[in-house]
């Protein structure tokens, strides 16, 4: 049992190359998001998904796509990579059949846009 | 969704003593989570209460819910230096969003 595995680990861009994160889950968890973390603050969120086909806006979606194809995968897309977007990504997970449930989170990518 | 704040923003310790950290949030809720994050890494489950409970333990981490002032306090006790990380509370109200706040950066030292 892997758990969330997210790739890759670190990452460098220019500005304005697009790119994919790519996160997976095997535990069959319905809720899978995307946060990002900036130094010294939390995480927000920037896209969340109910399940495979449904996914929807947090906080700080601008410059992010999601698309849920499968209960397992959720991948993030950097449309066009700006400066202000290096950041830690972090995706998480959690069974969705109730909201007393915990999220799982992967070890995160650091991408860097210069 | 909402998010906790957390409070004191960082807290340095001596091995073997206790540590809290507040947290206090907005609105009505279904739970409160707690959160670990060591240096660099993902965020790890540590407790989750219920708005029905008052008190929960696991281990050496006791954390309370005080619904009708709005916050939840987790406390450590005899810490260690694998203590050392950033705490995050994450009330929950009847949606699957989670949000964080900054967080409580604490620093076990030797």
């Amino acid at each position: 049992n892997a758990g969330v595995t997210q790739t890759p680990k670190f990452q460098v861009l220019k500005t304005g190359q697009s790119m994919t994160l790519q996160c997976a889950q095997d535990m069959n968890h319905e809720y899978m998001s995307w946060y990002r973390q900036d130094p010294g603050m939390g995480l927000r969120l920037i896209h969340y998904s109910v399940g495979a086909g449904i996914t929807d806006q947090g906080e700080v979606p601008n410059g992010y796509n999601v698309s849920r194809s499968t209960t397992e995968d959720f991948p993030l897309r950097l449309l066009s990579a700006a400066p202000s977007q290096t950041s830690v990504y972090f995706c998480a997970s959690s069974a969705g059949a109730s909201v007393n449930t915990e999220a799982f989170f992967g070890q995160g990518t650091r991408l860097t846009v210069v | 969704s909402q998010q906790g704040e957390e409070d004191p923003q960082a807290l340095s310790i001596q091995e073997g003593e206790n540590a809290t950290m507040n947290c206090s949030y907005k609105t009505s809720i279904n739970n409160l989570q707690w959160y670990r994050q060591n240096s660099g890494r993902g965020l790890v489950h540590l407790i989750l209460i219920r708005s029905n409970e008052r008190e929960k333990h696991s281990g050496r981490l006791r954390v309370t819910l005080d619904t009708s002032k709005k916050s939840s306090s987790l406390l450590i006790t005899a810490s260690r230096a694998a203590d050392t990380a950033s705490y995050f509370c994450a009330p929950r109200s009847n949606d699957y969003k989670l949000s964080f706040g900054a967080g409580t950066t604490v620093t076990v030292r030797a």
